[in-house]
């Protein structure tokens, strides 16, 4: 969808290094998320954001931190990226004019050797 | 606690045959309901929305979804499947229809046969 962009779209990083993805948007929608998807697990939020600089933690939050300094962007980072956080991570956006359904981002691909 | 349950993992149709994707939810007070797809390689989309008066529901793609408020249910539906329906199906429901986040249930994978 064209009001939601992630970038990178593909990424490889080493094990021990930092990450960060960002996912922008320009729908000036409230609330901003992160998920991963894996195999067998489905989605699961990492974290969300209701307001700038207003976050809180998912149920896999572990070893992620996430930042909005601006209503457009909410950018997640792996503090040392670990092989286990090898996934796709898509962001998402949902506001009061969408009855509060997301809007999905592309996706990020992270690969951790 | 606040929940989804999508009944079938994986389900395989041959083309034309009919489908019926089962969701149920666990709370009783207000909700919207919501259906993605997501086709191989790509990201969710959104195929249709429940938040208020009629509850059969008609999406994108000839998709169709009802909404049974005595069972919790919001079940998906099309008629007559193709082989380009192959994708994964995820029910998600907002509770309370205002601010918070969507719970999505496991999600079904549907592969059609040519």
């Amino acid at each position: 969808d064209a009001g939601i962009t992630q970038s990178p779209r593909h990424k490889v990083t080493e094990t021990g290094t930092p990450v960060t993805l960002r996912c922008h948007q320009t729908e000036n929608h409230r609330y901003m998320y992160w998920y991963r998807q894996d195999p067998g697990h489905g989605l699961r939020l990492i974290h969300y954001s209701y307001g700038v600089k207003d976050t809180d933690k998912g149920e896999v939050s572990d070893g992620y931190s996430v930042s909005r300094s601006k209503t457009e962007d909410f950018l997640l980072t792996l503090e040392s990226a670990t092989s286990s956080q090898t996934s796709v991570y898509f962001c998402a956006i949902s506001g009061h004019s969408t009855g509060y359904g997301y809007t999905f981002g592309s996706g990020t691909r992270l690969t951790v050797v | 606690a606040q929940s989804v349950s999508q009944h079938n993992h994986h389900v395989i149709l041959s083309e034309a045959a009919s489908l019926e994707l089962g969701c149920n939810y666990s709370y009783g007070g207000t909700v919207n309901l919501f259906w993605y797809v997501q086709y191989p390689g790509q990201h969710l989309q959104l195929l249709l929305k429940y938040f208020s008066g009629d509850p059969l529901v008609k999406g994108i793609k000839g998709f169709e979804a009802e909404f049974i408020k005595s069972k919790f249910s919001f079940n998906l539906r099309k008629p007559s499947v193709q082989w380009s329906d192959t994708a994964e199906y995820f029910c998600a429901v907002n509770y309370g229809g205002s601010q918070g986040n969507l719970i999505f249930g496991k999600g079904t994978k549907l592969s059609v046969k040519p």
